[in-house]
């Protein structure tokens, strides 16, 4: 049973326009919600991240918004750059130590 | 600051041979964990270290899987005997204690296992 969902596999954006990653999740528990990007042959690497008394963080061109009652989080990325072309994972903490990942959703940027 | 070391980088095994993946993580970092990342899917935990004291192994096959971080720094992870359904990146992540409520953790770039 999943507990962190990204149900798009896959984005495709056009340089400079806003790129929205989408996330959800079944378990109440979670307290604190983060965002990996991740490169082929690297380990991710942490972006952002936002716990759930907030709903809204914001670190240079991106934007992570929490709803918590929808149970759903989303990544803005605004503007987009080429570089931005990788897999973002949606992790979830809550209770025990360890991250709850998303299956990840593949960013393609096209000029 | 020289991020999370892992090795080898990649691992081809027979199906029922043994291997072992090493991690050396971040300078001070108390936490450690060893994640098993299957194609197409996230991060799945297997094991959570604290110094050298294991805090959570519940997603770790322990009939064939074992780990150790005997002193409290490098961790080495064991698949014996290793099974088809164990081919995946192997990710270890480390972070520091006291980060109060940031749960950022540094992974290293991964050993991939290919069981044949």
């Amino acid at each position: 049973d999943q507990q962190v969902k990204q149900n798009s596999p896959s984005l495709s954006v056009q340089e400079g326009r806003i790129s929205i990653l989408n996330c959800d999740y079944t378990n109440s528990m979670f307290d604190y919600f983060l965002w990996y990007k991740k490169y082929p042959a690297e380990g991710p690497t942490f972006l952002i991240s936002i716990s759930s008394i907030k709903d809204k963080n914001e670190d240079g061109r991106f934007t992570v918004f929490l709803n918590k009652s929808a149970k759903h989080l989303s990544l803005h990325i605004v503007p987009s750059q080429p570089g931005d072309s990788a897999v973002y994972f949606c992790a979830a903490r809550g209770g025990a130590d360890g991250l709850t990942f998303g299956k990840g959703t593949h960013l393609i940027i096209q000029p | 600051e020289a991020g999370v070391a892992q090795s080898p980088r990649y691992k081809i095994i027979e199906k029922r041979q043994s291997v072992a993946f090493w991690c050396n993580p971040i300078s001070g970092h108390a936490t450690l964990y060893w994640y098993q990342q299957i194609l197409g899917q996230g991060p799945k935990l297997l094991i959570q270290f604290q110094n050298n004291g294991v805090v959570d192994d519940s997603q770790l096959p322990k009939d064939r899987f074992s780990a150790e971080r005997l002193k409290g720094v490098d961790s080495t992870l064991k698949i014996q005997p290793a099974k088809l359904e164990d081919s995946a990146v192997y990710l270890c992540a480390s972070r520091p204690l006291g980060e109060g409520d940031q749960e950022t953790q540094y992974f290293g770039p991964g050993t991939r296992l290919l069981v044949l």
